[in-house]
């Protein structure tokens, strides 16, 4: 199938670091992005990473990847009341045209 | 910095009207796409854009078409409002080959409300 999956909520303190899932469908070659969505706006690009990496890491983020059981981890450090918001896992397939997004994992960080 | 500039944030049509959206971006990107954002069922894809003049359905086409006179324009149009469209609807742009990595930019949004 199609499904990108991920879970629907994480509450996590401020201050402590969040972690969010997702699993895709296709390990052998895609391509695979995190984006972030503020209340009424649009989708911000955070991060990207091809299947060939184990990791990836931009300031507070790092993405992991374990090709084996096709999961998709993004982990935000020191989280802050900011980083609230809806986070979209996204999935292309090498050669494919169309890009398959989760229904976003919506992160509640408390004070 | 990418920007994917939509025309409105917010619209209120009638039923049967005729209704524009407008998506507009400045980094001479090839590909243009419009999806529609519904709570429980995340992005649907509507149309989509790899070139001038050139359109491709998506996944939910129905209801809608699609112009791109423009390669930095591409709109949506929906011929007869339908309480049924109101929606948040998002536009994304991409660089190079459609097949090819590149990552979508989105737009902020129009949430489209049809009374």
């Amino acid at each position: 199938g199609e499904d990108v999956e991920q879970s629907l909520f994480l509450s996590v303190r401020e201050g402590d670091s969040s972690v969010i899932n997702c699993t895709y469908t296709d390990s052998s070659s895609t391509y695979l992005y995190w984006y972030k969505q503020e209340p009424g706006a649009g989708l911000q690009l955070l991060t990207y990473i091809f299947s060939n990496m184990d990791m990836k890491q931009d300031q507070r983020l790092t993405v992991l990847l374990n090709k084996k059981d096709k999961h998709l981890s993004l982990r935000i450090a020191d989280t802050q009341t900011g980083d609230s918001a809806i986070y979209f896992c996204a999935e292309k397939k090498n050669g494919g045209f169309k890009t398959i997004f989760g229904a976003g994992t919506r992160l509640f960080v408390k004070a | 910095d990418v920007k994917v500039t939509q025309s409105s944030r917010y619209l209120v049509k009638r039923t049967g009207e005729k209704v524009f959206l407008e998506c507009v971006q400045d980094m001479d990107h090839e590909n243009m796409f419009w999806y529609r954002q519904d709570p429980g069922l995340g992005l649907r894809l509507i149309y989509f854009s790899y070139d001038v003049k050139m359109k491709e359905k998506g996944d939910i086409p129905e209801g809608y078409s699609v112009s791109r006179e423009k390669k930095e324009r591409f709109s949506l149009i929906l011929e007869s409002a339908s309480t049924n469209q109101t929606s948040m609807y998002l536009c994304a742009s991409s660089f190079g080959q459609l097949y090819s990595n590149q990552p979508q930019h989105f737009g902020d949004g129009t949430r489209l409300s049809i009374l």
